[in-house]
């Protein structure tokens, strides 16, 4: 299968400071991206789609503020959790989609907010 | 009531058994269904995908999807150890469209 690669793995940060995940496809171009959340023993939540060149579409609860979402190329999308909290401490999962519906994931971004 | 529903396990196995894992779902628009698996900390690896209503085998996995009863089933043949983990299933209504995810499906394959 495709291959999906996320920087950083772990990530602490300081309450009030902000942290950029990367999404990368290795091996295919990705129009749409998708981020998840998931707390211990939980599904995933959707948080937002990201198509390359446009604005990312938010799920409803989602703080696309809090939650800055960039896809500038068809292998890169970046989510900013900007001004963190401890309760924004989570695993957050990139996907990506292989035209024209199989998605692969991400190997995940453990988020620790001191 | 969820769109997607699935027993949260978990399932107890011996190795060798074969592991029946299903999900339920509402929406009549769904009409591509995938199997993930999951171990723990890691992201989701996809396993099948199936389009509408049918069977699909590949390996030791055979999917199945009823569409008429809304019902969607993995099964593992020769299950084995490293088959430990949880396994999601998802659908959508359309190609490139997000998926909806059961809660998943907690898998424990005992030597």
């Amino acid at each position: 299968g495709a291959v999906v690669s996320q920087h950083p793995s772990w990530v602490i940060c300081k309450s009030g400071t902000s942290v950029k995940i990367e999404c990368r496809s290795l091996d295919f171009q990705a129009t749409t991206m998708f981020w998840y959340r998931q707390f211990p023993k939980q599904s995933l939540m959707l948080m937002a789609t990201s198509n390359e060149g446009s604005k990312a579409t938010y799920e409803q609860g989602v703080e696309k503020d809090k939650f800055l979402i960039n896809h500038a190329s068809l292998t890169l999308s970046t989510l900013t959790v900007t001004s963190a909290h401890p309760e924004d401490s989570s695993f957050y999962i990139c996907s990506a989609l292989e035209f024209p519906y199989e998605q692969y994931f991400g190997p995940g971004t453990r988020l620790t907010v001191t | 009531q969820k769109e997607v529903e699935q027993d949260p396990g978990p399932l107890s196995v011996p190795e060798g058994a074969i592991v029946s894992l299903n999900c339920t779902y509402s929406n009549s628009a769904f009409q591509y269904f995938m199997w993930y698996r999951q171990y723990s900390r890691k992201g989701p690896e996809l396993l099948m995908y199936t389009y509408s209503s049918g069977n699909k085998e590949d390996g030791r996995f055979t999917a199945q999807v009823d569409k008429s009863s809304k019902y969607i089933s993995l099964f593992i043949r020769d299950s084995q150890p490293s088959d430990s983990a949880t396994y999601l299933c998802a659908s959508t209504p359309a190609a490139g469209n997000k998926l909806t995810f059961g809660g998943g499906t907690r898998v424990l394959v005992k030597p």
